[in-house]
């Protein structure tokens, strides 16, 4: 039973323009959210997160929105650059309450970024 | 600042044998975390530790596997006996505190022929 979806495995933009990766969850106790970005051969990096409360977080090119009612979480980086060709991976926290301190990932979504 | 530190880089080996994963996490960082990442099952944690101490080993996937975690710069991932199926690469993670974010090390791929 799949607690957070990222139900695109792979995603083409062209360079310049939005890139945009979508993540879906199960629980609405979630209450802290992360992208991660993932180059061939390298650990996870933390990209990004938000927590329940809010609904827009930005650094730079990069923007996540949460959207609670829907349980959607959505990351959209522009423009978009070579460099962002990677996996990312959507990871959540469930809350205290439920005595997790611990991520679950998503499956993942290949960007690639064309010239 | 040095991340999180993984050896081996790779390591291929013979089913039945027993295989040894370290980790040296970010010095500072209190939360230790060991996960496996699959084609099939993607990313996934095995076991977390707290200030050295296992919190949650719910995702250890049997009984042969083992983490440790001595002290507070240094854990292991045992598997004993060792099966192809446990081939995949293991990341270790730590983290400052539970509102900080996790850091990766660069994984250890693991092959069991």
């Amino acid at each position: 039973d799949q607690q957070v979806k990222q139900n695109s495995p792979s995603l083409s933009v062209q360079e310049g323009r939005i890139s945009i990766l979508n993540c879906d969850y199960t629980n609405s106790m979630f209450d802290y959210f992360l992208w991660y970005k993932k180059y061939p051969a390298e650990g996870p990096t933390f990209l990004i997160s938000i927590s329940s409360i809010k609904d827009k977080n930005e650094d730079g090119r990069f923007t996540v929105f949460l959207n609670k009612s829907a349980k959607h979480l959505s990351l959209h980086i522009v423009p978009s650059q070579p460099g962002d060709s990677a996996v990312y991976f959507c990871a959540v926290k469930p809350g205290v309450i439920q005595g997790a301190q611990k991520l679950v990932f998503g499956q993942g979504t290949r960007l690639t970024i064309n010239p | 600042d040095a991340g999180v530190i993984q050896s081996p880089r790779h390591e291929v080996t013979e089913m039945g044998q027993e295989v040894t994963l370290r980790c040296k996490p970010i010095s500072g960082h209190n939360s230790l975390f060991w996960y496996r990442q699959t084609m099939m099952r993607g990313l996934e944690l095995l076991i977390y530790f707290n200030n050295n101490v296992p919190i949650d080993d719910s995702g250890m996937p049997e009984d042969r596997f083992s983490a440790k975690m001595p002290n507070a710069s240094f854990s292991t991932l045992k598997i004993q006996p060792s099966e192809p199926r446990d081939s995949a690469v293991y990341f270790c993670a730590s983290r400052r505190s539970p509102n900080q974010p996790q850091h990766f090390g660069d994984g250890t791929r693991l092959s069991i022929l």
